[in-house]
């Protein structure tokens, strides 16, 4: 079965310090993995996939299959990141799968 | 305006009664998906459907049940079987590997 862990409930840094998100995985097969952000009262969103290796934000994810990981990273983080992030993998016959969430706290 | 939209917005049950959750996509999705979302346990997958007529059991199934009778609409029922469903409830649909798009959400009580 399909699993994501992110260790992290919750993570704090000051604003303009860089920004790791943790997230690791179990899957058996090639992988699709996505990152999500939920802003305050607004609905869930795709923050980006591994597959397009795109940058949405400043922030970038880098799928590493020997480490079986792929953290969220910013160099400078901003107020205005503040938000709960999800991992998920999956969407094909195993459906999607999600972490638990990390809350990011940006302080001034 | 192309989009997911979920409704009730709140919705509230009495004890031992069934109710019904909507979904609606006009994204041309083939897949959609149903999520339970508590504080401290992220979202937990109840079911999938990734074509009409057919739907698969997430992790957390029992004491609900889905139809998929339309591309466009995937319906989801809270039955008197489930023993906690209070929570927020949130509907996916999604198309090759994409990434989801989710609606507004559901926020169902028990009172």
């Amino acid at each position: 079965a399909q699993r994501v862990t992110q260790p992290e409930k919750l993570l704090s840094v000051f604003k303009g310090a860089p920004v790791e998100l943790k997230c690791n995985y179990s899957y058996s097969g090639s992988p699709e993995l996505f990152w999500y952000v939920q802003y305050s009262r607004q609905r869930l969103q795709l923050l980006l996939r591994h597959i397009s290796r795109e940058s949405i934000k400043g922030f970038t994810a880098d799928l590493n299959k020997g480490e079986t990981s792929f953290h969220l990273k910013k160099p400078f983080a901003q107020e205005e990141d503040s938000a709960m992030y999800y991992c998920a993998i999956g969407g094909g016959a195993d459906g999607l799968t999600f972490g638990k969430g990390t809350h990011l706290i940006i302080q001034p | 305006d192309g989009g997911i939209t979920q409704s009730p917005k709140y919705l509230f049950r009495k004890e031992g009664q069934n109710v019904t959750l909507s979904c609606e996509q006009n994204l041309n999705h083939d897949a959609m998906y149903w999520y339970r979302q508590d504080p401290g346990q992220g979202l937990r997958l109840i079911y999938y459907s990734q074509i009409v007529n057919d739907f698969q059991k997430g992790d957390i199934a029992e004491g609900y049940s889905v139809s998929r009778e339309k591309k466009e609409s995937f319906p989801l029922t809270v039955t008197s079987a489930q023993k906690n469903p209070t929570a927020f409830y949130l509907c996916a649909s999604s198309i090759d590997n994409r990434g989801a798009f989710f609606g507004q959400g559901t926020r169902l009580t028990v009172v």
